[in-house]
């Protein structure tokens, strides 16, 4: 087991592109979640997932993000119409048994330029 | 709502002093508590956690107890070590969806 993957590393946009973001989770974790995280502050919380399902979405997600998780396996973060505010580090994190066992990819850091 | 508020950094000791980084929370129910520790240029990972009052969390030598009536969870050591210096997470979750909630960290340095 190789871990959260998160796929790219590192993302320089122009500002109105669109970006696609890739995650991996452990293979037997039922569970998947995405974090924005900017300089200085904690992760905040995004979306979740259950197997296929999205089952929550936070408020401070805009129209211009959606996520993804096909076949229950990998998940996607799309950002269209990228704006510099959405510079950040976006996380992703998948666990079995909800918060309690939760492991944290490395992250893609985002830049909008 | 549900929001956690922890002690500002940077915080800087010297090695073998002893730590403790400030963790409130504000929270519906009873929620689950974290730390999590985010060393230079790693991911994010679990230190420790609580699930009920009085529940005390520990793991490499870092404690915290569950405080239920001061809704703190305050982080620990007794003595750092230079390898400690890492930028630490308060973290709650307010049920068993699983999403957490995080502080805004506290960046602590441990000097020779």
């Amino acid at each position: 087991d190789t871990g959260v993957s998160q796929d790219p590393r590192h993302k320089i946009t122009k500002r109105g592109q669109n970006v696609t973001f890739r995650c991996d989770p452990i293979s037997e974790h039922n569970r998947l979640y995405w974090y924005r995280q900017t300089l200085g502050q904690g992760p905040e919380f995004l979306t979740y997932f259950q197997n296929e399902a999205q089952l929550e979405k936070s408020r401070l997600l805009s129209d211009r993000f959606s996520a993804e998780r096909p076949k229950g396996s990998f998940s996607t973060l799309e950002i269209q119409r990228t704006e510099q505010g959405d510079s950040a580090m976006y996380l992703c994190a998948s666990s079995l048994d909800g918060p309690l066992g939760y492991t944290f990819g490395s992250g893609t850091r985002l830049t909008v330029v | 709502g549900n929001s956690v508020t922890q002690m500002e950094g940077p915080v800087t000791l010297s090695e073998e002093a002893f730590l403790t980084i400030n963790c409130t929370y504000t929270a519906t129910g009873y929620p689950s508590l974290f730390w999590y520790v985010q060393y230079p240029g790693e991911g994010l990972q679990l230190l420790l956690k609580a699930t009920k009052a009085d529940d005390k969390g520990s793991n490499k030598g870092f404690e915290a107890t569950y405080r239920k009536e001061t809704t703190s969870f305050h982080l620990e050591k007794g003595s750092v070590q230079v390898s400690d210096s890492a930028v630490y997470f308060c973290a709650l979750s307010p049920n068993q969806g699983g999403k957490l909630i995080f502080g805004q960290g506290t960046e602590l340095s441990v000097k020779p």
